[in-house]
């Protein structure tokens, strides 16, 4: 069983359409959390970062965190043909475990279609 | 603009050849790691470094070599032991206190022939 689980899509969706991203995982050792998009021949770029449980609003991007249920998710609000890319989850443990080794889900690609 | 270099963009090698892959960065981070991307396979780890002058082997480290003489730069020589080696490649960092999540750069596609 892999540590970090993320449907790999594709995943399309119209313009304007609220957009849920997931990922599940099994270690509960993990603390921090992230989610990356990532364009075409281009590196990661962080979206959100999250430490433990809860939510995290910024713009139309919002991330949630269950750890009683080992699950994350990330939501695009008023999705745009621009918010086309695969999406990567991302998560370490705390500092009494490997903290400096990060997981990572396969990637869930996104089509906004205009 | 603080960030994380790689160069080249595009590498294109002889199969047999070693050639060494560049990353700096000037965010004042402690970690860097170097990851390997494949289609449909995901971010899979080559090396990590918590500090200078110290790593350790991730998950594919064979037919990789690191130095980590600067905290700002973490060399990858891929060798000609590595059998499949075009791929993309990518640097990341991490800071050490109080912002612990990880930045990559552009990335290196580098391709063997």
């Amino acid at each position: 069983q892999k540590e970090v689980e993320q449907d790999p899509g594709p995943l399309s969706v119209p313009e304007g359409a609220i957009v849920s991203l997931n990922c599940t995982y099994s270690n509960s050792a993990f603390q921090y959390f992230m989610w990356y998009r990532q364009y075409s021949r281009k590196g990661p770029e962080l979206l959100m970062y999250t430490y433990s449980s809860g939510n995290k609003e910024d713009g139309r991007f919002t991330a949630q965190v269950d750890k009683s249920s080992k699950y994350i998710s990330l939501f695009i609000r008023d999705s745009q043909p621009s918010d086309s890319a695969t999406y990567l989850c991302a998560m370490s443990a705390g500092r009494e475990y490997n903290f400096n080794k990060f997981y990572f889900g396969s990637g869930t690609k996104l089509n906004v279609k205009p | 603009d603080g960030g994380i270099t790689q160069s080249p963009k595009y590498l294109f090698r002889k199969e047999g050849q070693n050639v060494t892959l560049s990353c700096e960065q000037n965010l004042n981070h402690d970690a860097m790691y170097w990851y390997r991307q494949d289609p449909g396979q995901g971010l899979r780890l080559i090396y990590y470094s918590q500090i200078v002058n110290d790593f350790q082997k991730g998950d594919i480290a064979e037919g990789y070599s690191v130095s980590r003489e600067k905290k700002e730069s973490f060399p990858l020589t891929v060798t000609s032991a590595q059998k499949n080696p075009t791929a993309f490649y990518l640097c990341a960092s991490r800071g050490t206190s109080g912002s612990y999540e990880q930045y990559f750069g552009p990335g290196t596609r580098l391709t063997v022939t």
